[in-house]
């Protein structure tokens, strides 16, 4: 079946550490996008890519850094400088046909963060 | 340019009806909903676009005003596994292939038998 698989569900991070969420997709997806979600705040965009070796800081990209070598994996990692990491990432993917404004985007189960 | 959806939280009985809105001070050229359950996944429900029909998907249905640069969910004869956070994800209106949506904070809708 074809999905968004992001690992690990659950990662803890020590202070002054980087750390790594995975996501990968299988739908053959040209977009891929990476969430932040905190408590009543809805989806805060952090970074996103439409082609490979390419990407955009979202709304809130600030301590975070991704890549796009290949176009099934959009790996995101919450550096250092992040200093509330605390929260529920998505990631996500959407194709470009006709536009990726008329298309679903597909979200992966999500990695929770927590600082130790 | 983050949409504004009201209200904030609903309570139902199982067979009552709901209204979900999202409002935009921003033209807009697609609007997306979608259902999240605690936990997990957001799941995409439908996509209006500027100058489109109404959608609907069993019963929940959703409107674009274009003028009012609003939308609205409608949830028909309420069941218990449309509880859920709703959230409306909007995109500008210059037919741009960027894609990024703007998302609102969401409305917690909690359905009782």
């Amino acid at each position: 079946d074809g999905g968004i698989t992001q690992s690990p569900k659950y990662l803890f991070r020590k202070e002054g550490q980087n750390v790594t969420l995975s996501c990968e997709q299988n739908l053959n997806h040209d977009a891929m996008y990476w969430y932040r979600q905190d408590p009543g705040q809805g989806l805060r965009l952090i970074y996103y890519s439409q082609i490979v070796n390419d990407f955009q800081k979202g709304d809130i990209a600030e301590g975070y850094s991704v890549s796009r070598e290949k176009k099934e994996s959009f790996p995101l990692t919450v550096t250092s400088a992040q200093k509330n990491p605390t929260a529920f990432y998505l990631c996500a993917s959407s194709s470009r046909d006709r536009g990726y404004s008329n298309q679903p985007q597909h979200f992966g189960d999500g990695t929770r963060l927590s600082i130790l | 340019q983050q949409p504004v959806q009201s209200p904030q939280a609903v309570i139902l009985r199982e067979g009552e009806d709901a209204v979900i809105n999202c409002s935009s001070s921003k033209a807009l050229y697609s609007v997306h909903w979608y259902r999240q359950k605690h936990g997990e996944a957001p799941v995409f429900l439908m996509i209006l676009l500027k100058g489109g029909e109404q959608k609907g998907h069993e019963k929940i249905s959703a409107s674009f005003n274009e003028k009012k640069q609003q939308s609205s969910l409608y949830l028909t004869a309420s069941q218990l596994s449309y509880s859920g956070t709703y959230f409306c994800g909007t995109a500008a209106d210059r037919g741009s292939t960027l894609g990024r949506l703007y998302f609102g904070r969401g409305t917690q809708l909690t359905v009782w038998p």
